[in-house]
């Protein structure tokens, strides 16, 4: 089936170290979003991707870092900069023009304990 | 810069309509949404409505938008205990196709 599949689903961080979350997409989209939710906050976009090799910063880039080597994959960083990490991070695809439809990742919850 | 507001909580009792509002504030958005988030789960794309339409209906939900005064409106007919989840609303980013979403409205319904 055709979708984006981010893993894990639950991610426990010790404070000081570097954790990566993994989204995928087959659905031949050129763009790809990292958004973090927190509670009351809505949806707030850390990066962005419209095509391969290149991404931009989003509102709330500090902190986290990502690579798109593969038109299919856009994985986040969240390192130890980011003070407060813990959240539920949203991956989401288009097909890339204004307009399409974008279509959302089941998300991880990242806990730093 | 951009904005988009809604209301947090909504309460209606099953069977009920629904009615979940949104103001934005860029003129230039081509596209306006409306997504569903049920608990621990990502978005789920309700609807969509183009911004030279005035209202897009697709079975129990109909779309409201008054361009004139930024405002956006989703109705849901007959409300199902199913319907209860967390709505966004969001507006396209003209220049990035980007979405500016609100903090999102959630809805309780009361058997």
């Amino acid at each position: 089936d055709g979708g984006i599949t981010q893993s894990p689903k639950y991610l426990f961080r010790k404070e000081g170290q570097n954790v990566t979350l993994s989204c995928e997409q087959n659905l031949n989209h050129d763009a790809m979003y990292w958004y973090r939710q927190d509670p009351g906050q809505g949806l707030r976009l850390i990066y962005y991707s419209q095509i391969v090799n290149d991404f931009q910063k989003g509102d709330i880039a500090e902190g986290y870092s990502v690579s798109r080597e593969k038109k299919e994959s856009f994985p986040l960083t969240v390192t130890s900069a980011q003070k407060n990490p813990t959240a539920f991070y949203l991956c989401a695809s288009t097909q890339g023009s204004t307009g399409n439809t974008i279509y959302f990742g089941e998300g991880s919850w990242l806990t730093v304990v | 810069g951009e904005d988009v507001e809604q209301s947090l909580f909504l309460s209606v009792r099953e069977g009920d309509s629904s009615v979940i509002n949104c103001t934005y504030t860029d003129s230039s958005s081509t596209y306006l949404y409306w997504y569903k988030q049920e608990p621990g789960a990502g978005l789920q794309l309700l609807t969509y409505i183009f911004s030279n339409m005035d209202m897009k209906q697709d079975q129990r939900l109909t779309v409201l938008l008054n361009k004139k005064d930024k405002h956006l409106s989703l109705r849901i007919a007959d409300t199902q205990t199913g319907d209860s989840a967390i709505y966004f609303c969001a507006e396209s980013d003209g220049s990035q196709g980007n979405l500016i979403f609100g903090k999102g409205t959630k809805l309780s319904v009361k058997p």
